[in-house]
């Protein structure tokens, strides 16, 4: 059974380009949750998505956007990035729910800088 | 907002029992306490959940108060990889409930 992964490791943009970050969930998983986390901070959860429908948004501007295919992998994109954006990226899948309490694993992070 | 309260740091010595408190003391009825770790440039780790009861598992033991306004995760016998920053956090079962990271416990295991 694979972990959760990410793609790339590390990725440096400019201010003002678009930004796709990747997520392949854990097998099984149909839920992936994405958070930001800045240096010296806890994870700030972006949004979810269950079986491929954003489910559930944090407090992000909509420059902030994601998908979830068909095999539950998933992809966070940022445009017009800013300064701000620079950061860890999480990816988090999860077995889905029903009604049972269920915990969220963790891929690496992708940390991006943005100058 | 995180609902929980933690102390920014803590030290331990090796070998020794690492306690690590917690106040929730907004919690409700059906909200769940759990713990993640997050060790330096990795991914935060889930350790252990509880609602009501003392769990335990292999990696902890998780005793929250008979209010539950309060817990501590308990690492029995510390080890310097157990040196990173440790997250409680409430949420309902289930759902599309995001986890809400504070901003945890840098715990720091001396040998």
């Amino acid at each position: 059974e694979t972990g959760v992964t990410q793609s790339p490791t590390h990725l440096i943009k400019t201010r003002g380009q678009q930004v796709t970050l990747r997520c392949s969930s854990q097998s099984g998983h149909n839920t992936v949750s994405w958070y930001q986390q800045a240096l010296g901070q806890g994870p700030q959860f972006i949004f979810q998505y269950y079986r491929e429908e954003e489910n559930g948004r944090g407090n992000f501007p909509p420059r902030f956007s994601g998908l979830q295919f068909p095999n539950y992998s998933s992809e966070l994109n940022v445009n017009a990035l800013e300064l701000d954006d620079s950061a860890l990226y999480l990816c988090a899948s999860s077995p889905g729910t029903s009604g049972n309490v269920y915990e969220q694993y963790f891929g690496p992070g992708t940390r991006l800088t943005v100058t | 907002d995180a609902k929980t309260t933690q102390p920014p740091s803590m030290d331990c010595a090796e070998g020794r029992a690492a306690n690590l408190p917690c106040n929730h003391s907004t919690i409700s009825g059906n909200e769940y306490v759990y713990w993640y770790r997050q060790i330096h440039s990795q991914g935060p780790q889930y350790i252990i959940h509880g609602l009501k009861n003392n769990e335990t598992n292999e990696m902890a033991s998780l005793i929250i108060t008979e209010d539950r306004k309060s817990s501590t995760l308990i690492l029995p016998h510390a080890t310097l990889r157990d040196t990173a920053v440790y997250y409680c956090i409430v949420r309902a079962q289930g759902g599309s409930e995001k986890l809400v990271f504070g901003k945890g416990t840098k715990l720091t295991v001396n040998p």
